[in-house]
């Protein structure tokens, strides 16, 4: 397989539920990110991590757990959710030279988990 | 802070028109600008990008263009088709606030039909 995938592709869970969202990168690169996209709204960074570290949490409810067991594997475990939290969540990964993000190539997405709270 | 605003937020063209979608970002500091396309209910793909230091990019019928200087970057379509429907997204990525991020815009919904 190529470029970022993530698994499932749907998701119905019941606000007391624990699941968890899953991306694969096969492109070799050292950061990874999760975005949601809402209805009508901007897609919003929620997590960076970079060389495994996390580098950023953009005001994220602890309902929301990131983890990075590598460079190639993200997931974010979801738990006690609540209805406004159905969205589509995005996973992307890009390489990055050292600081400054001088030399870019760009972001690479995922196709997306369709989540639905009820 | 920066914001990234696209205009129009929704096009309906006849199939052949060549099309003009326009960014715009309230701070030039900025590494780089990517274009994406979604479609609806998937993820993104990534259609050019286009580095601070470049004015412009190319790929087949899309153009993209880039003036830093006055927050401003355009993507043309030439000839358009009914499979060019989608969602165009503009993000770029900002010195300042986290050096790896993306800010985007909300998007121009594009319908060309037949």
């Amino acid at each position: 397989e190529t470029g970022v995938t993530q698994t499932p592709r749907h998701l119905v869970m019941g606000m007391t539920n624990k699941k968890s969202l899953k991306c694969e990168q096969h492109l070799g690169h050292n950061a990874m990110y999760w975005y949601k996209q809402s209805a009508k709204k901007p897609l919003e960074l929620m997590f960076v991590y970079n060389f495994k570290e996390q580098t950023e949490n953009n005001s994220v409810p602890s309902r929301f757990s990131p983890e990075c067991p590598n460079s190639s594997h993200l997931f974010l475990h979801l738990h006690t959710l609540q209805p406004e939290d159905s969205a589509l969540y995005l996973c992307a990964s890009s390489q990055e030279f050292g600081t400054g993000g001088k030399v870019d190539y760009g972001y690479t997405f995922g196709s997306g988990t369709r989540l639905t709270v009820v | 802070k920066q914001e990234v605003t696209q205009i129009p937020a929704a096009l309906s063209v006849p199939e052949g028109e060549n099309l003009v979608l326009n960014c715009s970002f309230t701070d030039s500091a900025i590494y780089n600008l990517q274009w994406f396309r979604q479609d609806p209910g998937k993820g993104l793909t990534s259609l050019l990008l286009i580095q601070s230091s470049q004015r412009e990019q190319t790929s087949g019928r899309l153009n993209a263009s880039l003036d830093k200087s006055s927050g401003r970057s355009t993507l043309y379509i030439a000839a358009s088709q009914p499979g060019d429907s989608a969602t165009y997204l503009c993000a770029v990525r900002p010195f300042s606030g986290g050096y790896n991020k993306l800010i985007f815009g909300a998007g121009t919904r594009l319908a060309v039909h037949p």
